[in-house]
C-alpha cells in the first residue's frame, strides 16, 4: 500500500518568506509527527496531532512554526518568515496508534537563502 | 542538551563479520529504545525496537542489547552485509510518561560494509 508521502521533495526559497510543506500520511493512521534535520544532528522533534486531541506543540522551535492536520489526514507545515537556520529536511511520519511504529517519508529538504 | 548520542559518526565493517552500533542517553524516564535505518533520500525505516523492561532483543541478524545502569545501547549485526549499509539513528521515547513515541534520536552512525 501506499506509504507516507511529502511534497514538495525540494524547496529552496529566499529569507523572510513563507513556506507550506505538506504531509499525507498512511491512510487510517490516527498518530502524525512532524521531525526536522538539520546538517549533522539527529531528528528533532516538532508537533504531534492524534485524532481530533489538540496537538502537541512543545517541540516547535519559535512561534513562527505552525502546523495543522485537516480532517484527521493531511498535514500542513507552515514556516513564516524563514531564516538561515530554518534550512533542513523536514520529516513527517504516521503511526496507527499513539504507541505504535512510526513510518517515515521521505521528507522535504528546505533551503533558505 | 543531547539527551541520546550517537558518538560514532561512521563505522566501517567487513562484510561477514560483526557490526555493533552503540547509543548512550541521559534521560532516565526514557522506556522505550529504537533503531531506525536510513537509505540516502529516503526517510527513515523501524528496525528493531526493545522496552526498558527487557535487557536484549532478536530479529534475525540483528540484536539489540539495552543496559539500563548505564544508560546505553547498542545494536548487533551478524553477519554484515552489504545492503547493511546506511545511516543508523538510535532513539529513545519516555513512552509510558507521554503516552506517545515523541521520539527523540541520536546523530547517526553511518555504517559501510565493505565486500
Amino acid at each position: 500500500g501506499a506509504g507516507v508521502s511529502q511534497s514538495p521533495s525540494n524547496k529552496v526559497t529566499e529569507k523572510g518568506k513563507d513556506v507550506e510543506l505538506r504531509c499525507d500520511p498512511i491512510s487510517g493512521h490516527t498518530a502524525l509527527y512532524w521531525y526536522r534535520q538539520s546538517l549533522g544532528q539527529g531528528l528533532e522533534f516538532l508537533i504531534y496531532f492524534q485524532g481530533n486531541s489538540a496537538p502537541d506543540k512543545s517541540g516547535l522551535p519559535s512561534d513562527r512554526f505552525s502546523a495543522e492536520r485537516t480532517g484527521g489526514s493531511v498535514s500542513t507545515l507552515t514556516i513564516q518568515r524563514t531564516q538561515q537556520e530554518d534550512s533542513a529536511v523536514y520529516l513527517c511520519a504516521s503511526s496507527l496508534t499513539p504507541n505504535a511504529e512510526q513510518y517515515f517519508g521521505p521528507g522535504t529538504r528546505l533551503t533558505v537563502t | 542538551d543531547q539527551q541520546v548520542k550517537q558518538n560514532s559518526p561512521s563505522l566501517s565493517v567487513q562484510e561477514g563479520r560483526i557490526s555493533i552500533l552503540n547509543c548512550d542517553y541521559t534521560n532516565s524516564m526514557f522506556d522505550y529504545f529504537l533503531w531506525y535505518k536510513k537509505y540516502p533520500a529516503e526517510g527513515p525505516t523501524f528496525l528493531i525496537s526493545i522496552s526498558s523492561i527487557k535487557d536484549k532483543n532478536e530479529d534475525g541478524r540483528f540484536t539489540v542489547f539495552l543496559n539500563k545502569s548505564a544508560k546505553h545501547l547498542s545494536l548487533h549485526i551478524v553477519p554484515s552485509q552489504p545492503g547493511d549499509s546506511a545511516v543508523y539513528f538510535c532513539a529513545a521515547s519516555a513512552l509510558r510518561i507521554q503516552g506517545a513515541q515523541k521520539l527523540v534520536f541520536g546523530q547517526g552512525t553511518r555504517l559501510t560494509i565493505n565486500p
